[in-house]
């Protein structure tokens, strides 16, 4: 599986966009892009998941570039709620181990 | 529907000890995998079963092992414990290991503790 490069830290506003890169430079032709985020304490939880389309669902968006060497989540109106570690995982399968790296650690100020 | 369970929440033991993890899947999961996450770092991948057959392990020493019952739940065996087993342990439910867009999803974990 190809490796991943988070940021380890950032801040962002209540009530903002919070745009987190990651770069996958390596990614193969059939590798997706996994996000999972873990609020402390918890268990990761799965956010969004793409091959080489732009995805959208109810708790993302997911920005894949045309070469697919980076890709950005996007949390539209960031909440405190939203404060946790957040892991970009590329992945063949999902059903195969998911390898974590740091992530990124991203607090939501008021 | 409920999502992946695990117990017990947390568990104190002492070196030397044996200790014994469960999971049950969400309903349908045939896929679970084992994971160990120490504090400050990210989950390191311990064991998937499928099926009630390994089919993938990770850089863990043989004190650690798992089943799978006819279920699909699971448990996590680690024997003579040691400190550094200290760590969050988290089970992850999928479908079916071979689908491309296969998704794990994660149960709260049990926190172990060896003294």
């Amino acid at each position: 599986d190809a490796k991943t490069t988070q940021p380890p830290s950032m801040d962002c506003a209540e009530g903002r966009a919070a745009n987190l890169p990651c770069n996958h430079s390596t990614i193969s032709g059939n590798e997706y892009v996994y996000w999972y985020r873990q609020i402390h304490s918890q268990g990761p939880q799965y956010i969004i998941h793409g091959l080489k389309n732009n995805e959208t669902n109810e708790m993302a968006s997911l920005i894949i570039t045309e070469d697919r060497k980076s890709s950005t989540l996007i949390l539209p109106h960031a909440t405190l709620r939203d404060t946790a570690v957040y892991y970009c995982i590329v992945l063949i399968t999902a059903g195969n181990k998911l390898t974590f790296g740091g992530g990124t650690r991203v607090l939501v100020k008021p | 529907d409920a999502g992946v369970t695990q117990s017990p929440t947390h568990l104190i033991k002492t070196r030397g000890q044996q200790v014994t993890l469960r999971c049950s899947p969400i309903s349908g999961h045939k896929s679970v995998s084992w994971y160990q996450q120490v504090l400050g770092q990210g989950p390191q991948f311990i064991f998937q079963y499928y099926e009630k057959e390994e089919r993938g392990r990770g850089n863990f020493p043989d004190r650690f092992s798992a089943r799978q019952f006819p279920n699909y739940s699971s448990e996590l065996n680690v024997n003579a414990l040691l400190l550094g087993d200290s760590a969050l342990y988290l089970c992850a439910s999928s479908l079916d290991r071979a689908l491309s867009t296969d998704t794990q999803y994660f149960g709260p974990g049990t926190r172990l503790t060896v003294l």
